[in-house]
């Protein structure tokens, strides 16, 4: 099936640093979905993007469309500990309904 | 409260025993989904259904079935076929048209032995 690729696998970093997480894929999505899973729950929505090149804030998230439609960004400032989790980007495809989920960051911060 | 609730948070099987998780959700979304993860992993389709007494098959449907005879219910059954069925297992809907966002329960997970 189609694959994302999301880097880095873990993040490590200190309290108040800035965090940035990418997805790239060899295919176009419409649709790009940034999630956040804390240990034993199901992933929470954080941010939708619906259009190429399209930048969206959720507090101290923001998240990109890339413009080759192949790609999505999600940066955080200035982390606080309960940014600790792991972090999934999702595409979708067509009117398939059907998500295509990254591996996964996993990020960790030092106090 | 609006919202998809999954029972037990985890479930215990013997090896050769079919079990069925249950997937309530009273948001009035069209379409419900079953995912699997394992540790590390990303999540995998399983079955998916966007309208009542219809379902598809996902990724890794093989050893699992579903069945969609509520709208806000889509239970998934682990059968003993399914090489390896422990796992964390992870129900989500969403509205079928206008909206792609897929909103996840808790989740459940199953120890088989």
């Amino acid at each position: 099936g189609q694959q994302l690729n999301q880097s880095p696998q873990s993040m490590f970093i200190q309290e108040g640093e800035d965090v940035s997480m990418n997805c790239t894929s060899s295919s176009i999505f419409n649709t790009w979905l940034w999630y956040k899973q804390d240990p034993g729950e199901g992933p929470v929505l954080l941010i939708a993007l619906y259009k190429a090149g399209e930048l969206t804030s959720n507090g101290r998230l923001t998240a990109q469309f890339g413009i080759t439609r192949k790609d999505s960004f999600l940066n955080i400032s200035a982390s606080i500990p309960s940014d600790v989790g792991i972090y999934f980007c999702a595409g979708q495809l067509s009117e398939a309904q059907k998500l295509v989920f990254g591996q996964g960051t996993r990020l960790t911060i030092n106090p | 409260d609006g919202g998809i609730t999954q029972s037990p948070k985890y479930l215990f099987r013997k090896e050769g025993q079919n079990v069925t998780l249950s997937c309530e959700q009273n948001l009035n979304h069209d379409a419900m989904y079953w995912y699997r993860q394992d540790p590390g992993q990303g999540l995998r389709l399983i079955y998916y259904s966007q309208i009542v007494n219809d379902f598809q098959k996902g990724d890794i449907a093989e050893g699992y079935s579903v069945s969609r005879e509520k709208k806000e219910s889509f239970p998934l059954t682990v059968t003993s076929a399914q090489k390896n069925p422990t796992a964390f297992y992870l129900c989500a809907s969403s509205v079928f048209r206008g909206s792609y966002e897929q909103y996840f329960g808790p989740g459940t997970r199953l120890t088989v032995t």
